[in-house]
């Protein structure tokens, strides 16, 4: 398997909960993000790790917390979520983390917290 | 702070016509410069970007973009849409006295109609 992906793909939770996204690449890079994609928003990047160090935490609430176990993989554990939560959350990464490098997208887990 | 504005959050063209999907910026230096595609279920894929040199640069699936310092502008052009080109398209910049951190615009919905 190639490229960048996240299982799973859909995911519905209640409010006191626990659940873990997962993300992988097969790429080889040493960067990798967490975005939350928002109907009629900008994405928002919530936090960027380089190898497997967290270098970006964009004041994202505890009820996120991120796992970089190693360069391929990264981990977003969800707990006691809110409604406005629900989202669609890209996992990306990059060759590093500069700002000329491309970011090579996964498909997203859909997200929806009742 | 830097922002990215997508004028248009819908264009409607018809297929075989040309398209044009705006992209301004605000941001104080030679910014780096994205346009992304996303399909529906799908992750973002990159088009083209924009460093430096040549302000006109060529992308993949016939799109190219024109970097305009004067106006902030980084408008992405197609000569001649085709059904499959129907998808939402970022424009995202980024800068390096702002690290390493993409942002993103809203987003334009291309709807192509036969």
């Amino acid at each position: 398997e190639t490229g960048v992906t996240q299982t799973p793909r859909h995911l519905v939770m209640g409010m006191t909960n626990k659940k873990s996204l997962k993300c992988e690449q097969h790429l080889g890079h040493n960067a990798m993000y967490w975005y939350k994609q928002s109907a009629k928003k900008p994405l928002e990047l919530m936090f960027v790790y380089s190898l497997e160090e967290r270098v970006e935490n964009n004041s994202v609430p505890s009820r996120f917390s991120p796992e970089c176990p190693n360069s391929s993989h990264l981990f977003l554990h969800l707990h006691t979520l809110q409604p406005e939560d629900s989202a669609l959350y890209l996992c990306a990464s990059s060759p590093q983390f500069v700002g000329t490098d491309t970011q090579y997208f996964g498909p997203g887990t859909r997200l929806t917290v009742l | 702070a830097q922002s990215v504005t997508q004028p248009d959050i819908h264009i409607t063209v018809s297929e075989g016509a040309s398209l044009e999907l705006r992209c301004n910026y605000s941001y104080g230096a030679t910014p780096y410069l994205f346009w992304y595609v996303q399909s529906p279920g799908q992750g973002l894929q990159l088009l083209l970007k924009y460093f430096s040199g040549d302000t006109l640069v060529q992308g993949i699936k016939g799109f190219e973009a024109e970097f305009k310092r004067s106006q902030s502008s980084f408008n992405l052009r197609k000569p001649s849409v085709h059904w499959s080109d129907a998808a939402e398209y970022f424009c995202a910049v980024g800068a390096p006295e702002y690290g390493n951190k993409l942002v993103f615009g809203a987003g334009t919905i291309l709807r192509v109609k036969s």
